[in-house]
C-alpha cells in the first residue's frame, strides 16, 4: 500500500496568515493527489483534485502543487472558516490511502 | 443538487451484521463509480470499498475483505454496504462518496455511525 505522510500534524495560525501543508507519498503517484477539508462533525469536502485542480466553488486562496512524491496545499490568507482538519489522499492506485490529517487551529 | 444520504447505522454486537444504504439524487447515479470511506471516532479517514458504475467490479480494503460487500441498484439510485462479522474496530462513521475519473471523491454524504459493542 502507498503510505501518505502529512506534516505538520497540527498548526496554529492567525487570520490572514499564509499556511502550507505538505504531503509525501511512499512512492511516485504522478499527480493523483487530492486534498479535503473536514470541519468538526461534518463530512469531508473536496478542495483540490489531481494535485492542482481547484474544485468548483472552492475559494481561490486554496491552491495545490507538486507531483511524484511531494505535494503541498497552500492557503494564501487564512480565513475564520478555514480552521479545520485537512487530509491528502492518493488516488493513483487502490487501496486509496489518506494522510493522517493536519489540524489547523486558531492562534 | 447532488445529494447522498446514508442510513442503516446503529449499535450491533461483535460478530453481528448491518446493512448500510446510500440514497443518491441530483445526478445520473448509474454513470458514476462510488466509494465507501469510514472514520473511527477521533481518527482519520480510511477508504473501505469501491464499485464501478454497473456494479460488475468491486474492490475492498484488506481490513474488510471477505466480511463486507458493496453493491448498487441503479434502478433505485442506491448504494449499499453489507457488513458481516463485525468487530469493535469497525466502529466508525461510514460515508458514501461519488467518484470522479481521477479517483477522487467530489461529493460525500453526511455519514452514518456504526457502533460495534457488546
Amino acid at each position: 500500500d502507498i503510505q501518505m505522510t502529512q506534516s505538520p500534524s497540527s498548526l496554529s495560525a492567525s487570520v490572514g496568515d499564509r499556511v502550507t501543508i505538505t504531503c509525501r507519498a511512499s512512492q511516485s503517484i504522478s499527480s493523483y493527489l487530492n486534498w479535503y477539508q473536514q470541519r468538526p462533525g461534518k463530512a469531508p469536502k473536496l478542495l483540490i483534485y489531481t494535485a492542482s485542480g481547484l474544485q468548483s466553488g472552492v475559494p481561490s486562496r486554496f491552491s495545490g502543487s507538486g507531483s511524484g512524491t511531494d505535494f503541498t496545499l497552500t492557503i494564501s490568507s487564512l480565513q475564520p472558516e478555514d480552521f479545520a482538519t485537512y487530509y491528502c489522499q492518493q488516488s493513483y492506485t487502490t487501496p486509496l490511502t489518506f494522510g493522517g490529517g493536519t489540524k489547523v487551529e486558531i492562534k | 443538487e447532488v445529494q447522498l444520504v446514508e442510513s442503516g447505522g446503529g449499535l450491533v454486537q461483535p460478530g453481528g451484521s448491518l446493512r448500510l444504504s446510500c440514497a443518491a439524487s441530483g445526478f445520473t447515479f448509474s454513470s458514476y463509480w462510488m466509494h465507501w470511506v469510514r472514520q473511527a471516532p477521533g481518527k482519520g479517514l480510511l477508504w473501505v470499498s469501491r464499485i464501478n458504475s454497473d456494479g460488475s467490479s468491486t474492490i475492498y480494503a484488506d481490513s474488510v475483505k471477505g466480511r463486507f460487500t458493496i453493491s448498487r441498484d441503479n434502478a433505485k439510485n442506491t448504494l449499499s454496504l453489507q457488513m458481516n462479522s463485525l468487530r469493535a474496530e469497525d466502529t466508525a462513521v461510514y460515508y458514501c462518496a461519488r467518484s470522479r475519473s481521477g479517483g477522487y471523491s467530489d461529493f460525500w454524504g453526511q455519514g452514518t455511525l456504526v457502533t460495534v459493542s457488546s
